[in-house]
């Protein structure tokens, strides 16, 4: 069956960076697109970023552009946040999901707080 | 960005009862490839979301067949035939067609 694990979610200050990861079983991984999608008490549901299964297309929002990167190792069935220059807006549970249009398949969320 | 504005916000059903939740976009949401990629998702309390329907009407497997959703252009539906006390959740209808992909705001529907 699909299982997505994020991990890497922690307490850290404005202006510093952080990790995440996603680590997919039971699908072929590279055959797919994944998503980051955040959710805040403030802004509700936010889809924040993609990558297609080669790595070649790849969307941000305009909350996160510049910041955020988002990449993948279909070696290791594994998708990965790096979000730098944090702020406290960006405080969240994040998700990730297969595919963009249609995230069928969500993992259980890791919990960022930004906070001095 | 597309604006996907849910009614209600809060939906009090009882148990048994039909619900309806409304979902309308600020823009038309038929991708160049002719799909409507409008999709909907339930999130239990202390859960993650769960889809429930994609592309507009077809339902998920495992999905019980008092969901379903319908509707076209801008304006879009879920309704559940008879509520049931496992359905207690927050409802979002999500569209999938124009980047930045958007959610609506939720619904929540209580016993």
């Amino acid at each position: 069956q699909v299982q997505l694990v994020e991990s890497g979610g922690a307490l850290v200050k404005p202006g510093g960076s952080l990790r995440l990861s996603c680590e997919a079983s039971g699908f072929s991984f590279s055959g797919y697109y994944m998503s980051w999608i955040r959710q805040s008490p403030g802004k509700g549901l936010e889809h924040i970023s993609y990558v297609s299964g080669s790595g070649n297309d790849i969307k941000y929002a305009d909350s996160v552009k510049g910041r955020f990167t988002i990449s993948r190792d279909n070696a290791r069935n594994s998708l990965y946040l790096q979000m730098n220059n944090v702020r406290a807006e960006d405080t969240a549970v994040y998700y990730c999901a297969r595919t963009a249009r249609l995230l069928e398949y969500w993992g259980q969320g890791t919990v960022v707080t930004v906070s001095s | 960005d597309v604006v996907m504005t849910q009614s209600p916000l809060s939906l009090p059903v009882t148990l048994g009862q039909p619900a309806s939740i409304s979902c309308r976009s600020s823009q038309g949401l038929v991708y160049s490839n002719g799909i409507t990629y409008l999709n909907w998702f339930q999130q239990r309390p202390g859960q993650s979301p769960r889809r429930l329907i994609y592309q507009v009407s077809n339902r998920d497997s495992g999905v019980p067949d008092r969901f379903s959703g319908s509707g076209s252009g801008t304006d879009f539906t879920l309704e559940i035939s008879g509520v049931e006390a496992e359905d207690v959740a927050l409802y979002y209808c999500m569209q999938g067609t124009h980047w930045p992909f958007t959610f609506g705001q939720g619904t929540r529907l209580e016993i």
